[in-house]
């Protein structure tokens, strides 16, 4: 495996469902972060973490729960969703460190919310 | 704090003709740029990456950008556009944060290539 990975790719789940979404970067690097990216809206960063430590939480909902166990993994527990929920989840991760401000992003796993 | 204006949400193109995607920002500090282009139900990869080196800034699948900080603009272009070039891009500008490289992304730019 190379770059980052995502699974699944596509989720469907009731709002009473509890699922979790999974990201694992093949790249050595040690920030990750999830986006969600909806119809029609600017891409939204959720959460950052750095060296397995969440730097960043932007006023996610809290029936949204990240776990990063190491610099490698990062998940997206899932619980109680709302159908406005629905849209496509991105991984990526970079380097933090030097001139290397890029990020690498994974497919996306699709959620749609019944 | 940093902001990227995408102007033109969808862009349309004939097959052979250039391509010009618009980009400007605004940063306090000097910017690290980047255009990314998204496939249908794929991520986002990434096109090319201005650090302030060089200005002018080639990428992949023939796409180029030059950095112009009198106008705060970074735009995308190619001289030809191909079928496969249809997708939507999206411009980023870097500020580095306590906690990772944070990007801030433009709304995106549907392209359309037309026979």
């Amino acid at each position: 495996e190379t770059g980052v990975t995502q699974t699944p790719r596509h989720l469907v789940m009731g709002m009473t469902n509890k699922k979790s979404l999974k990201c694992e970067q093949h790249l050595g690097h040690n920030a990750m972060y999830w986006y969600k990216q909806s119809a029609k809206k600017p891409l939204e960063l959720m959460f950052v973490y750095n060296f397995k430590e969440q730097t960043e939480n932007n006023s996610v909902p809290s029936r949204f729960s990240p776990e990063c166990p190491n610099s490698s993994h990062l998940f997206l527990h899932l619980h109680t969703l709302q159908p406005e929920d629905s849209a496509l989840y991105l991984c990526a991760s970079s380097q933090v460190s030097g001139r290397s401000h890029e990020q690498y992003f994974g497919p996306g796993t699709r959620l749609t919310v019944t | 704090a940093q902001s990227v204006t995408q102007l033109g949400s969808h862009v349309s193109v004939s097959e052979g003709a250039l391509v010009l995607l618009r980009c400007n920002y605004s940063s306090s500090v000097p910017p690290y740029l980047f255009w990314y282009v998204q496939y249908p139900n794929q991520g986002l990869q990434l096109l090319l990456k201005y650090t302030s080196a060089a200005t002018l800034v080639k990428g992949i699948n023939g796409f180029e950008a030059e950095f112009k900080k009198s106008e705060t603009s970074f735009h995308l272009t190619k001289p030809s556009a191909h079928m496969s070039d249809a997708a939507e891009y999206f411009c980023a500008v870097s500020g580095l944060t306590g906690g990772g490289n944070k990007l801030t992304f433009g709304t995106g730019t549907q392209l359309k290539v037309e026979l």
